[in-house]
């Protein structure tokens, strides 16, 4: 079975700081996918960033980067320069293969920006 | 590249009625899964249908039901309605199963009364 594990409490940052969001999972899948989804107050999942687990680096998208520690079984996700609008809950996922290819979440992590 | 679209946004219904929910997948995917999102449960996964097949199917009573067409679209239905199905349902296409991302709809708010 799969299991993603977001424990931090609500989250503040100042805005144009850095934040780290934290993700441990766990799985006997050799091949899987970690995911990064942000949810606004609107209701609508945004796919962020994406790991899979032979990849080499880190993955990056402009301001979102992912720090992948694949012994720890960590997948934290990490903003660079925050803004106003990042505000929202984000999601940690994941997804293996076979019965495992549905998407696991996380609890998610409250964001809030502070201007 | 139109996204994913999910019919109808707002839904109201008393217990013991059906519904039906629609998503049109993003063009080219053929996966469409399907989440129920709730306060205390979270995100739970309901099915997952690729090519008119149900792949992946979650631990939710028979009441929840999903179907896939030709042209990727799917629906689910729900019969029976009990308050606890009040969620936000999410529709989520991808190219294919396992390690392809999954793109969401804005979701279905169902409240049932």
């Amino acid at each position: 079975a799969q299991k993603i594990t977001q424990t931090q409490p609500g989250m503040f940052v100042q805005e144009k700081e850095a934040v780290t969001l934290d993700c441990t999972y766990d799985t006997s899948d050799p091949s899987y996918g970690l995911f990064w989804y942000k949810q606004p107050s609107s209701g609508e999942m945004i796919f962020l960033i994406y790991q899979g687990s032979y990849d080499q680096q880190n993955a990056t998208e402009g301001r979102y980067s992912l720090n992948f520690q694949k012994a720890r079984k960590s997948a934290n996700l990490v903003i660079s320069a925050s803004q106003l609008g990042d505000s929202a809950m984000y999601f940690c996922a994941m997804r293996g293969a076979g019965a495992n290819s549905k998407l696991t979440f996380g609890k998610g992590i409250t964001l809030s920006v502070r201007p | 590249k139109a996204g994913v679209t999910q019919t109808p946004r707002y839904l109201i219904k008393t217990r013991g009625q059906q519904v039906t929910l629609s998503c049109s997948p993003i063009s080219g995917h053929r996966s469409v899964s399907w989440y129920q999102q709730t306060p205390g449960q979270g995100l739970q996964f309901l099915f997952e249908y690729f090519s008119e097949t149900q792949r992946n199917k979650g631990n939710f009573p028979g009441r929840f039901s999903g179907r896939q067409f030709s042209n990727s679209r799917s629906e689910m239905n729900v019969s029976t309605l009990e308050l606890g199905d009040s969620a936000l349902y999410l529709c989520a296409s991808s190219q294919g199963t396992s390690s392809y991302e999954q793109f969401f709809g804005p979701g279905t708010r169902l409240t049932v009364l």
